[in-house]
């Protein structure tokens, strides 16, 4: 039973189309997350939202819009791909995200290559 | 600036071995620091945490410690196994909400 899922696990498009990477947890957990991972492993933050509420917004272009219909769904929009977002991106879940002893549950990434 | 740095950035060696991997931080006064494995393919799974008032956590062959003055934590595996073969990531928890994280170790483990 999938804690956290993402789909679709690889994602081939051209430049300038807009795309949806979706995100589920059935962990209970308030709060859930984006990431960006680049071709150097580097793992970034783009989005946090707690309760359905956008709680970090990184340096992210506004091409990048999350969306959160409910506690348990946080989905990534990105219009008018570009090469430079070609990336793994990771959705992550967790309690509460203030506790010294939260950690965070990862979904298996979202492989985005732009053409 | 938090930045978290992982030394070596990559590590093989034979199985049976005990091993050191390598996590440093520039800013001490974080809430805990966690240790991540991340296989080819897929997610990243958590291994151990330490709070900040912590020093060392263990889980098995795994033993995970953190000296926050001198901003360092070294994970410890034991009796190394083919199956440990993976890329580990150190992460601190700077601030509510955000981990900020290493580029990771990749480990091989040859049988």
């Amino acid at each position: 039973d999938t804690a956290v899922s993402q789909t679709p696990k690889y994602l081939v498009t051209q430049m300038g189309n807009d795309k949806s990477i979706k995100c589920e947890q059935n962990l209970g957990h308030d709060t859930m997350y984006w990431y960006k991972q680049d071709s150097k492993k580097f793992l970034k933050i783009m989005f946090s939202y707690n309760n359905k509420e956008l709680i970090i917004n990184e340096t992210v272009p506004n091409r990048f819009s999350p969306k959160s219909p409910d506690k348990a769904h946080l989905n990534l929009h990105i219009n008018s791909l570009e090469l430079g977002d070609s990336a793994v991106y990771f959705c992550a879940s967790s309690q509460e995200g203030l506790a010294v002893t939260d950690t965070q549950y990862f979904g298996p990434g979202t492989r985005l290559t732009v053409l | 600036k938090q930045e978290v740095t992982q030394i070596p950035a990559a590590l093989s060696v034979p199985e049976g071995e005990n091993l050191v991997l390598n996590c440093s931080f520039t800013d001490s006064a974080i809430y805990n620091l966690q240790w991540f494995r991340q296989d080819p393919g897929k997610g990243l799974t958590s291994l151990l945490l330490i709070q900040s008032s912590q020093r060392e956590q263990t889980s098995g062959r795994l033993n995970a410690s953190l000296d926050k003055s001198s901003g360092r934590s070294t994970l410890y595996i034991a009796a190394s196994q083919p199956g440990d073969s993976a890329t580990y990531l150190c992460a601190v928890k700077h601030s509510n909400y955000q981990l900020i994280w290493g580029a990771g170790t990749k480990l091989i483990i040859k049988p």
